[in-house]
Protein backbone atom coordinates (compact mmCIF):
# COMPACT_ATOMS: atom_id res chain seq x y z
CA UNK A 1 0.00 0.00 0.00
CA UNK A 2 1.12 3.65 -0.89
CA UNK A 3 1.64 6.25 1.84
CA UNK A 4 -0.71 8.40 -0.14
CA UNK A 5 -3.20 7.46 -2.32
CA UNK A 6 -4.69 10.59 -5.05
CA UNK A 7 -7.10 9.21 -7.68
CA UNK A 8 -5.24 10.17 -11.03
CA UNK A 9 -8.24 10.71 -12.53
CA UNK A 10 -8.54 12.80 -15.61
CA UNK A 11 -11.87 14.69 -13.86
CA UNK A 12 -13.42 17.09 -16.70
CA UNK A 13 -15.72 19.50 -15.56
CA UNK A 14 -17.57 22.47 -17.02
CA UNK A 15 -16.35 25.88 -16.89
CA UNK A 16 -17.38 27.31 -13.16
CA UNK A 17 -18.09 24.16 -11.28
CA UNK A 18 -16.47 23.43 -7.97
CA UNK A 19 -13.93 21.10 -7.84
CA UNK A 20 -12.82 18.59 -4.88
CA UNK A 21 -9.33 16.55 -5.43
CA UNK A 22 -9.01 14.42 -2.32
CA UNK A 23 -5.80 12.81 -0.98
CA UNK A 24 -6.10 9.79 1.64
CA UNK A 25 -2.50 8.82 3.96
CA UNK A 26 -2.07 6.34 6.11
CA UNK A 27 1.34 7.77 8.11
CA UNK A 28 -0.51 9.38 11.17
CA UNK A 29 2.85 11.20 11.62
CA UNK A 30 2.28 13.48 8.86
CA UNK A 31 1.67 17.17 10.04
CA UNK A 32 2.48 19.25 7.07
CA UNK A 33 0.33 19.19 3.40
CA UNK A 34 0.36 20.31 0.24
CA UNK A 35 -1.12 20.80 -2.77
CA UNK A 36 0.68 21.74 -6.02
CA UNK A 37 0.09 21.97 -9.63
CA UNK A 38 1.82 21.56 -12.64
CA UNK A 39 0.90 22.39 -16.30
CA UNK A 40 2.57 20.31 -18.81
CA UNK A 41 5.64 20.23 -19.03
CA UNK A 42 6.12 22.72 -15.99
CA UNK A 43 7.13 21.85 -12.50
CA UNK A 44 5.16 21.54 -9.78
CA UNK A 45 3.94 25.38 -8.16
CA UNK A 46 2.95 25.65 -4.87
CA UNK A 47 -0.98 26.24 -4.05
CA UNK A 48 -1.72 25.74 -0.46
CA UNK A 49 0.37 24.83 2.77
CA UNK A 50 -1.39 23.72 5.90
CA UNK A 51 -0.05 22.34 9.10
CA UNK A 52 -1.94 20.02 10.96
CA UNK A 53 -6.01 19.75 10.92
CA UNK A 54 -8.11 22.03 9.41
CA UNK A 55 -9.01 24.26 6.52
CA UNK A 56 -7.11 27.71 4.79
CA UNK A 57 -8.43 29.87 2.25
CA UNK A 58 -6.92 31.71 -0.41
CA UNK A 59 -8.86 33.14 -3.05
CA UNK A 60 -11.03 30.58 -4.64
CA UNK A 61 -8.80 27.97 -3.07
CA UNK A 62 -9.61 26.33 -0.13
CA UNK A 63 -7.58 23.09 1.47
CA UNK A 64 -8.86 21.04 4.00
CA UNK A 65 -7.54 18.49 6.42
CA UNK A 66 -9.08 15.92 8.69
CA UNK A 67 -6.22 13.74 10.34
CA UNK A 68 -8.32 11.64 12.17
CA UNK A 69 -9.93 10.59 8.94
CA UNK A 70 -6.44 11.10 7.22
CA UNK A 71 -7.44 12.40 4.51
CA UNK A 72 -6.82 15.93 2.74
CA UNK A 73 -8.89 18.09 0.08
CA UNK A 74 -8.81 20.99 -2.36
CA UNK A 75 -11.34 22.38 -3.36
CA UNK A 76 -11.63 25.28 -6.57
CA UNK A 77 -14.43 27.56 -6.80
CA UNK A 78 -15.91 28.83 -9.92
CA UNK A 79 -13.13 26.57 -12.07
CA UNK A 80 -11.27 27.87 -14.98
CA UNK A 81 -9.79 26.63 -18.30
CA UNK A 82 -6.73 28.26 -16.78
CA UNK A 83 -7.53 25.51 -13.71
CA UNK A 84 -6.70 22.39 -16.38
CA UNK A 85 -3.49 21.11 -14.79
CA UNK A 86 -2.64 18.28 -12.99
CA UNK A 87 -2.81 18.38 -9.04
CA UNK A 88 -0.67 16.49 -6.51
CA UNK A 89 -0.38 16.54 -2.78
CA UNK A 90 2.11 16.49 -1.08
CA UNK A 91 2.93 15.57 3.06
CA UNK A 92 5.47 15.90 5.33
CA UNK A 93 6.30 14.86 8.97
CA UNK A 94 7.66 17.70 9.51
CA UNK A 95 11.11 18.43 12.10
CA UNK A 96 13.43 15.87 12.01
CA UNK A 97 12.87 14.67 8.29
CA UNK A 98 13.17 16.08 5.07
CA UNK A 99 11.56 13.30 3.51
CA UNK A 100 8.13 14.67 1.66
CA UNK A 101 5.83 12.04 0.08
CA UNK A 102 3.64 13.05 -2.96
CA UNK A 103 0.44 11.89 -4.13
CA UNK A 104 0.27 10.71 -7.91
CA UNK A 105 -1.15 13.48 -9.14
CA UNK A 106 -5.12 13.70 -10.86
CA UNK A 107 -5.43 15.43 -14.08
CA UNK A 108 -8.22 18.52 -14.47
CA UNK A 109 -9.74 19.46 -17.42
CA UNK A 110 -12.22 22.39 -17.49
CA UNK A 111 -14.06 22.54 -20.05
CA UNK A 112 -15.30 26.20 -21.36
CA UNK B 1 10.21 28.49 -11.77
CA UNK B 2 11.81 32.01 -9.82
CA UNK B 3 14.98 31.03 -7.97
CA UNK B 4 15.74 27.49 -9.48
CA UNK B 5 17.17 26.75 -12.51
CA UNK B 6 17.96 23.51 -14.30
CA UNK B 7 19.96 22.42 -17.21
CA UNK B 8 19.56 21.38 -19.87
CA UNK B 9 16.01 21.57 -20.48
CA UNK B 10 16.09 18.46 -22.77
CA UNK B 11 18.61 16.09 -23.44
CA UNK B 12 18.91 12.88 -25.28
CA UNK B 13 21.72 10.02 -24.88
CA UNK B 14 22.30 6.70 -25.93
CA UNK B 15 22.41 3.74 -23.38
CA UNK B 16 26.01 3.72 -21.81
CA UNK B 17 26.84 7.75 -22.23
CA UNK B 18 27.15 9.88 -18.48
CA UNK B 19 25.71 13.65 -18.07
CA UNK B 20 25.75 16.05 -15.33
CA UNK B 21 22.61 17.73 -14.46
CA UNK B 22 22.64 20.99 -12.99
CA UNK B 23 20.28 22.63 -10.42
CA UNK B 24 21.00 26.27 -9.58
CA UNK B 25 19.52 28.20 -6.77
CA UNK B 26 19.03 31.59 -5.99
CA UNK B 27 17.46 32.03 -2.85
CA UNK B 28 19.69 30.46 -0.28
CA UNK B 29 18.15 27.88 0.62
CA UNK B 30 19.99 24.75 2.55
CA UNK B 31 18.30 22.44 1.40
CA UNK B 32 17.82 20.95 -2.21
CA UNK B 33 16.49 17.72 -3.58
CA UNK B 34 16.63 15.54 -6.58
CA UNK B 35 13.51 13.51 -7.87
CA UNK B 36 12.42 11.54 -11.10
CA UNK B 37 9.05 11.88 -12.01
CA UNK B 38 7.43 9.20 -14.40
CA UNK B 39 3.51 8.41 -15.55
CA UNK B 40 1.44 6.96 -12.63
CA UNK B 41 4.28 6.98 -10.12
CA UNK B 42 4.48 10.25 -8.93
CA UNK B 43 7.97 12.30 -7.51
CA UNK B 44 10.36 9.92 -6.54
CA UNK B 45 13.40 10.72 -4.36
CA UNK B 46 16.87 10.12 -5.40
CA UNK B 47 19.05 12.40 -3.57
CA UNK B 48 18.98 14.92 -1.52
CA UNK B 49 21.48 17.68 0.42
CA UNK B 50 20.74 19.38 3.68
CA UNK B 51 23.24 21.94 3.18
CA UNK B 52 26.88 22.57 1.07
CA UNK B 53 29.26 19.84 1.48
CA UNK B 54 26.65 16.72 2.51
CA UNK B 55 24.66 14.84 0.60
CA UNK B 56 22.30 11.25 0.97
CA UNK B 57 20.15 9.09 -0.91
CA UNK B 58 16.37 8.82 -1.09
CA UNK B 59 14.06 6.26 -2.49
CA UNK B 60 15.51 5.41 -5.62
CA UNK B 61 19.61 6.61 -5.47
CA UNK B 62 21.06 3.96 -7.92
CA UNK B 63 22.24 4.58 -10.47
CA UNK B 64 22.71 8.45 -10.22
CA UNK B 65 25.45 10.94 -7.95
CA UNK B 66 25.41 14.06 -6.58
CA UNK B 67 27.70 16.74 -4.99
CA UNK B 68 27.10 19.41 -3.51
CA UNK B 69 30.43 21.47 -3.31
CA UNK B 70 28.97 25.16 -3.41
CA UNK B 71 25.68 26.12 -1.70
CA UNK B 72 23.63 27.70 -4.77
CA UNK B 73 24.72 23.94 -7.10
CA UNK B 74 23.30 20.76 -6.44
CA UNK B 75 24.40 18.45 -9.43
CA UNK B 76 23.09 15.10 -10.47
CA UNK B 77 24.84 12.70 -12.37
CA UNK B 78 24.57 9.69 -14.82
CA UNK B 79 27.90 8.10 -14.75
CA UNK B 80 26.36 5.19 -16.99
CA UNK B 81 23.14 6.03 -18.49
CA UNK B 82 20.33 3.27 -18.70
CA UNK B 83 17.11 3.11 -20.55
CA UNK B 84 15.32 2.59 -17.17
CA UNK B 85 16.31 6.53 -16.41
CA UNK B 86 14.32 8.01 -18.68
CA UNK B 87 12.00 10.07 -17.29
CA UNK B 88 11.35 13.68 -16.10
CA UNK B 89 13.69 15.40 -13.46
CA UNK B 90 12.94 17.94 -11.12
CA UNK B 91 14.92 19.80 -8.41
CA UNK B 92 13.54 21.14 -5.36
CA UNK B 93 14.84 23.60 -2.85
CA UNK B 94 13.38 24.28 0.79
CA UNK B 95 14.59 26.76 3.06
CA UNK B 96 13.84 23.97 6.44
CA UNK B 97 12.81 20.31 6.27
CA UNK B 98 8.55 21.23 7.00
CA UNK B 99 8.54 24.00 4.69
CA UNK B 100 7.15 23.72 1.01
CA UNK B 101 9.40 22.91 -1.91
CA UNK B 102 9.79 25.22 -4.84
CA UNK B 103 10.71 23.61 -7.52
CA UNK B 104 12.45 23.84 -10.92
CA UNK B 105 10.81 23.28 -14.40
CA UNK B 106 12.40 19.78 -14.58
CA UNK B 107 14.91 18.41 -17.48
CA UNK B 108 13.94 16.07 -19.92
CA UNK B 109 15.79 13.07 -20.21
CA UNK B 110 15.68 10.22 -22.98
CA UNK B 111 18.27 7.02 -23.17
CA UNK B 112 17.93 5.13 -26.44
Amino acid sequence: QKEVEQDPGPLSVPEGAIVSLNCTYSNSAFQYFMWYRQYSRKGPELLMYTYSSGNKEDGRFTAQVDKSSKYISLFIRDSQPSDSATYLCAMSEGSGTYKYIFGTGTRLKVLA
Amino acid sequence: NAGVTQTPKFRVLKTGQSMTLLCAQDMNHEYMYWYRQDPGMGLRLIHYSVGEGTTAKGEVPDGYNVSRLKKQNFLLGLESAAPSQTSVYFCAITDRGNQPQHFGDGTRLSIL
